[in-house]
This record gives structure tokens, sequence and C-alpha cells, in this order.
């Protein structure tokens, strides 16, 4: 399987506390996004990694942070988790520049309580 | 600023019959344009790009500038049409997408 792998796959996290998600991207793919989708919702553009560095952030606060690697896997931490991060977050790699299509994961169900 | 707008959250039709589902969108600039579809149980895929002009399981989708639209088209729907489907934007050098809130097409037997 060479396709976007995100873990878990689900999770209850208590409200102030921290949570990592994990995204393997897909093979040949050097660009990893994060998306948030609420329910009822459309993803939402969080931030972009490539080449290990951000490269494009929406408007999340700086709580939300991510990490890319070497072999291109990421991860999207958020501290001091409130009740509205409850959603479902989205991974998708793509390669960089013109048209692309991004390739997306499962996603990760964070339910804040 | 950019906005993607899908009016319908529900839509219905039956077996057979026509499917619009409509996309508006503002952006100041030259935006790419994209369908997304999520079946139920699946992750989100392409369905569709503007740049492409191709026909992907008989679903189409014009570039209209000067309306700022964008709605995906079926002459004939199919039960395996089903499904959440979203508009995406995508600005001139960006490399992420912005979605409208996505419009679940039911397709009644």
């Amino acid at each position: 399987e060479t396709g976007v792998t995100q873990s878990p796959t689900h999770l209850i996290k208590t409200r102030g506390q921290q949570v990592t998600l994990r995204c393997s991207s897909q093979s040949g793919h050097n660009t990893v996004s994060w998306y948030q989708q609420a329910l009822g919702q459309g993803p939402q553009f969080i931030f972009q990694y490539y080449r290990e560095e951000e490269n494009g952030r929406g408007n999340f606060p700086p709580r939300f942070s991510g990490l890319q690697f070497p072999n291109y896997s990421s991860e999207l931490n958020v501290n001091a988790l409130e009740l509205d991060d409850s959603a479902l977050y989205l991974c998708a790699s793509s390669v960089p520049g013109g048209v692309t299509e991004a390739f997306f994961g499962q996603g990760t169900r964070l339910t804040v309580v | 600023a950019q906005r993607v707008t899908q009016p319908e959250k529900l839509l219905s039709v039956f077996k057979g019959a026509p499917v619009e589902l409509k996309c508006n969108y503002s952006y100041s600039g030259s935006p790419e344009l994209f369908w997304y579809v999520q079946y139920s149980r699946q992750r989100l895929q392409l369905l569709l790009r503007h740049i492409s002009r191709e026909s992907i399981k008989g679903f189409t989708a014009d570039l209209n500038k000067g309306e700022t639209s964008f709605h995906l088209k079926k002459p004939f729907a199919q039960e395996e049409d089903s499904a959440m489907y979203y508009c995406a934007l995508k600005r001139s050098g960006a490399n992420n997408l912005f979605f409208g809130t996505g419009t679940r097409l039911t397709v009644i037997p």
C-alpha cells in the first residue's frame, strides 16, 4: 500500500492535553498538507510542509504545529486542546508546484472532552 | 481573500435524472477549481479538475469566469453517484486547497 496513511484513526483527549497525529505520505510525494474538518464543514487548511519546512499556513493559532521528516512523513501537534478542536484531521500528500492532485488519508477523528 | 460556496447541503435526485451540484467562488486572481468526492467509508478523492476539461464517471464541470461558477453536472444520475461532493479552489502559486462546505448527493432508486 503506497497511499497516504494516518494514525491513529480515532482518539479521545481531555481539554488542555496535547496530541500528536501522524501521516505517511504517498510514495514519491514530498509535500504534506494538514486539514481540519469540523462536523458538517469542508476541510480547512491548517498548514503545509515541504522539505521539512512549513510552506504555508492557514488561519490556525500557534498551538497547532507540525513537523516533516526526511522520509516526508509528518506530524501534527496540537497543544492545550480545546473542545472546538474536536474534528476529523486529514493529511494530504502531493508534489509541489503546478497543477497537482492531493491524495488524502482516511483521517484521524479527534474528540476533546 | 478567497471563498468557495456550495449553496446546497443536501440534494436528492431520482436515478436517471440529471444532476447539477452548484459551486460559486470568489477570488481576485486566476483560480484552479476542483471537485472532490467522498463515497461512504472512503477517503476524499479527486473527481475532476477544470483544466483537464475531461468527463469522469459521466460528470463534467465548466469553469464560468463571468459567473464565477464551477457547477458539476451529470445527465443521468446513477445510484453509485450517492456521495459527498466538495468543490475546491487553489490559488495561483499556492499548493493548498480551499474547500466549500460540501453537498451530499443522494440518488433515489
